[in-house]
């Protein structure tokens, strides 16, 4: 069965921190992986990787794929506290049309 | 920008009801995607719809059935409400089929059960 493990579950900073947050994945044919921030209301996508290696970055944020160890990861420098938020990540698969997500990993930064 | 639109931010109904959550995209998206969101469990999906009148599980579709009379909207219909229902509830759209398109999520029902 396909599995997406995001860890932590759960991530308490303070401001200016840099956090690492991980996503491990065990799909079957493997196409992408997608990265979204939900504060209260709907998921925005943030990032999507297809290559391992290659970082993608927006201002503070950055993720990276490793295709041979199935996971991604999202990092977020000098966190503040508009950070705070749930962070999803689904794989996406070749010839399949729907996603799974993970349980997410919920941050909040503090003041 | 795609707008993917939830006719409710909050519905409270009680158990037995015949309940409706609508979803509306505003981008001719040919997927649409019914999710629920628990604490601990993230999203799962409890239906998707690839074109009109046409419907696909997901992974926890019992107790629930879906409609798509139309391309723009897509409805998620619990028939006979239960308390194991109480949730987020959250729709989302993507464009082409198969592709490697992101969905694109309204802000969700938070659906609570009496």
């Amino acid at each position: 069965e396909d599995k997406v493990v995001q860890s932590p579950l759960s991530l308490v900073v303070h401001e200016g921190d840099t956090v690492t947050l991980n996503c491990s994945y065990e799909v079957t044919n493997f196409r992408s992986l997608l990265w979204y921030k939900q504060e209260k209301k709907a998921p925005t996508f943030l990032f999507m990787l297809t290559s391992s290696g290659i970082e993608k970055k927006s201002g503070r944020l950055s993720s990276i794929l490793d295709k041979k160890e199935l996971f991604s990861i999202l990092n977020i420098t000098a966190t503040q506290t508009g950070d705070s938020a749930v962070y999803l990540c689904a794989p996406v698969e070749y010839n399949n049309n729907d996603m799974r997500f993970g349980a997410g990993t919920r941050l909040t930064v503090k003041p | 920008d795609v707008k993917v639109t939830q006719s409710s931010r909050y519905l409270v109904k009680r158990t037995g009801e015949k309940v409706f959550l609508e979803c509306v995209q505003d981008m001719d998206h040919e997927n649409m995607f019914w999710y629920r969101q628990d604490p601990g469990l993230g999203l799962r999906l409890i239906y998707f719809s690839y074109d009109v009148k046409m419907k696909e599980k997901g992974d926890i579709p019992e107790g629930y059935s879906v409609s798509r009379e139309k391309k723009e909207r897509f409805s998620l219909i619990l028939e006979s409400a239960s308390t194991n229902q109480t949730s987020m509830y959250l729709c989302a759209s993507k464009g082409r089929s198969y592709s490697n398109q992101p969905q694109h999520f309204g802000d969700g029902t938070r659906l609570s059960i009496l």
